[in-house]
């Protein structure tokens, strides 16, 4: 079967740094993603990762290792508004997009 | 660019009736498009997927006579749900995938649906 895991719930503070893990297994991989969702709204894509490595893009980076089926997604300088649930997704061989359950990020002052 | 919208955002509808959502890729050609419902405190789960002048593709489980899709153009897709029952009350999400980045999809804002 395909599925993705990463934990259902972190708690950090206010400027600190975080990292969400997710690990996944699907049937092929077509790049990995991360989006954020704010409470009753839809997901916001934050980053793409097809190759190994670290992609960085202001305070959110995402890595990536195809070999280990794990990727994780580093907060730094956090801020309230950044409390949300963190999604990621994998694109199987089929494109389609196979989605883990989330984690609910609380952000404390 | 790259903008999905969605229409209506809330909607409060009885039982047994049935209730129509737009799902409208704004700035760009969409060749596919995806349909998703979300319980609370759970992920996303894909309904269907569907493309331009074709039928969709109905995940497993999903009753394709309940839930009508209708991808009439490259901008637009619709989703009916037929005879709408309180079980039916969720949050339903439609995302497009352009011709550029076929990789991405982008996500409208969601509908809100409650079934009294």
């Amino acid at each position: 079967g395909q599925n993705i895991d990463q934990p259902t719930e972190m708690t950090a503070t206010e400027g600190a740094i975080v990292q969400i893990n997710c690990t996944y297994q699907t049937s092929g991989f077509n790049g990995l993603f991360w989006y954020q969702q704010h409470a009753g709204e839809a997901p916001t894509f934050l980053s793409y990762n097809v190759l190994d490595g670290l992609e960085e893009k202001g305070r959110f980076s995402s890595f990536l290792s195809r070999s280990k089926g794990y990727s994780y997604l580093l907060l730094k300088e956090l801020q309230m508004k950044d409390s949300a649930s963190y999604l990621c997704a994998v694109s199987n061989s089929n494109y389609q997009l196979i989605w883990g359950a989330g984690t609910k990020l609380i952000i404390k002052p | 660019g790259a903008v999905v919208s969605q229409h209506p955002s809330r909607v409060i509808c009885k039982s047994g009736t049935s209730v129509k959502i737009e799902c409208r890729s704004l700035d760009f050609q969409a060749t596919t498009m995806f349909w998703y419902r979300q319980f609370p405190k759970q992920s996303l789960m894909l309904m269907a997927t569907s493309n331009e002048g074709s039928k969709a593709t109905y995940e497993q489980g999903v009753e394709k006579d309940k839930f009508l899709i209708n991808h009439a153009s490259l901008t637009l897709s619709t989703l009916t749900v037929t005879s709408a029952h309180p079980e039916d009350s969720s949050f339903y999400i439609c995302s497009a995938r352009g011709m550029d980045r076929e990789f991405l999809e982008y996500f409208g804002p969601g509908t809100r649906l409650t079934v009294l």
